[in-house]
C-alpha cells in the first residue's frame, strides 16, 4: 500500500513564524501536491512538483513556497504565517498527472496560527 | 476558469439510493474523478471516469456526460459507513492540474 506521512497531526504557531510542513511518501511517485482544505471550498492546489528540483504553482500559492530536494520529500514553507493560513493542510502524491492518476493522501495537518 | 460545483450536502436513510452531482465549467477537460473524506481523515480515491457514461464499482457507479458538463456518483444500498464527505475532480485546461470540486457532505441516517 502507497503511504504518504506528515509530520505533524496538529500544529500550533504565532504570526509572523516561519513554518516547516513536511510530507514523505514511500511509493517512488513522481509526482506530490499541497492542499489546503476549508469548510466549504473543497481542496485547493497550493504548490505541486513533478520531479526533484522542480515545481509549479498552484491556484493559491500567495504566502507559501515549497522544496523537493529528495523524490520522497515535499516540503511545504510558510515563511510569515497569518492567521487566514489556519487551515487543514493535505499532502498527496501520485505516479503521474491528470484526473485519472489516483492522488494518495497523508492523514493532514491541522495548522492554528494565532 | 475552471471550477466544479457539488451540492453542500446530502441526506438518505440506510439502504436507499443517493446521486451526489457534480457540474463544472472548464475548457479541454479530461475526465472525472471521485474521492471520499471519513471526518477527521484523508481523502481517497474512488472512481474516474475518462469516458462518457457509467463505470460501475461494487455498491458505487459514477457517471459522466462531457457535453453536459456533468457528472454524478451513485451510491446504493447505503450503509451507515458511507457518512462522509465526497468530493469530484477533474483534470482539464493548459496544465493538466487536479481541481477539487468543493465537496458534498453525506449523512446516512437509520
Amino acid at each position: 500500500d502507497v503511504k504518504v506521512t506528515q509530520s505533524s497531526r496538529y500544529l500550533v504557531k504565532r504570526t509572523g513564524e516561519k513554518v516547516f510542513l513536511e510530507c514523505v511518501q514511500d511509493m517512488d511517485h513522481e509526482n506530490m501536491f499541497w492542499y489546503r482544505q476549508d469548510p466549504g471550498l473543497g481542496l485547493r492546489l497550493i504548490y505541486f512538483s513533478y520531479d526533484v528540483k522542480m515545481k509549479e504553482k498552484g491556484d493559491i500559492p500567495e504566502g507559501y513556497s515549497v522544496s523537493r530536494e529528495k523524490k520522497e520529500r515535499f516540503s511545504l514553507i510558510l515563511e510569515s504565517a497569518s492567521t487566514n493560513q489556519t487551515s487543514m493542510y493535505l499532502c498527496a502524491s501520485s505516479l503521474r498527472q491528470g484526473a485519472g492518476e489516483t492522488q494518495y493522501f497523508g492523514p493532514g495537518t491541522r495548522l492554528l496560527v494565532l | 476558469g475552471q471550477s466544479l460545483e457539488q451540492p453542500s450536502e446530502v441526506t438518505a436513510v440506510e439502504g436507499a439510493i443517493v446521486q451526489i452531482n457534480c457540474t463544472y465549467q472548464t475548457s479541454g477537460f479530461y475526465g472525472l474523478s471521485w474521492y471520499q473524506q471519513h471526518d477527521g481523515g484523508a481523502p481517497t480515491f474512488l472512481s474516474y471516469n475518462a469516458l462518457d457514461g457509467l463505470e460501475e464499482t461494487g455498491r458505487f457507479s459514477s457517471f459522466l456526460s462531457r457535453s453536459d458538463s456533468y457528472g454524478y456518483l451513485l451510491l446504493q444500498e447505503l450503509q451507515m459507513k458511507d457518512s462522509a464527505s465526497y468530493f469530484c475532480a477533474g483534470a482539464g485546461g493548459a496544465t493538466n492540474k487536479l481541481i477539487f470540486g468543493t465537496g458534498t457532505l453525506l449523512a446516512v441516517q437509520p
